[in-house]
């Protein structure tokens, strides 16, 4: 069955480090992932997407990088910032799966950065 | 000002009965999806529309029913069938599955917290 894993449920880091997270599948082949952001008690907000044949995309302090050889996709933050605190979400996506298979999401990784 | 809605933020339900969540966006996106959230676990589908007047399950589906009468409307109702509906359930729009768009991002309400007393 399709399997989407982050790396650990929860990560703190010191404020000004690079935190990076992890997300790997199997059994499924992604056109393209995405990264959102989700804040307590609030819906995710969409980050950044690569797609398959991209090695690399950059916003502004955020950086994903996608290798499908590997099943895995890293999403990281440079010189983070307290305000980066939240749980992101890795989401798969292919249009031509069917039905409910076309996007599947990873249960997130809480990340607190200190001061 | 764009954007999606739901309605409750808080629900309590009784054993026994069915309740409505209201889901509304004016993004004009075709598509429409129903997600359950729960602790320690990803986003599972419900049940998502590419159009009006048409709907599919998700992976979860039992329990629950929808319609899609108006493009920017997208209730769920949780039925008494549902054994175990306490859950944070999120309401999501996007562009329609079959033309994507460039990013085909999904558009999330700020979430309905369902509670069964």
């Amino acid at each position: 069955s399709q399997k989407i894993e982050q790396n650990s449920e929860a990560l703190n880091i010191q404020e000004g480090k690079t935190a990076t997270l992890t997300c790997n599948y199997t059994n499924y082949s992604p056109a393209y992932l995405q990264w959102y952001r989700q804040d307590p008690g609030r819906g995710p907000v969409f980050l950044l997407l690569i797609r398959e044949n991209e090695k690399e995309k950059r916003k502004e302090r955020l950086k994903v990088t996608f290798d499908t050889t590997l099943k895995q996709s890293l999403f990281h933050i440079t010189a983070s910032q307290p305000a980066d605190s939240a749980t992101y979400l890795c989401a798969l996506v292919n249009p031509g799966y069917s039905s409910a298979s076309k996007i599947i999401f990873g249960s997130g990784t809480r990340l607190s950065i200190r001061p | 000002d764009g954007g999606i809605t739901q309605s409750p933020k808080y629900l309590f339900r009784k054993e026994g009965q069915n309740v409505t969540l209201s889901c509304e966006q004016n993004l004009n996106h075709d598509a429409m999806y129903w997600y359950r959230q729960d602790p320690g676990q990803g986003l599972r589908l419900i049940y998502y529309s590419q159009i009006v007047n048409d709907f599919q399950k998700g992976d979860i589906a039992e329990g629950y029913s929808v319609s899609r009468e108006k493009k920017e409307s997208f209730p769920l109702t949780v039925t008494s069938a549902q054994k175990n509906p306490t859950a944070f359930y999120l309401c999501a729009s996007g562009t329609s599955g079959l033309q994507l768009g460039p990013y085909n991002e999904q558009f999330f309400g700020p979430g309905t917290r369902l509670t069964v007393l």
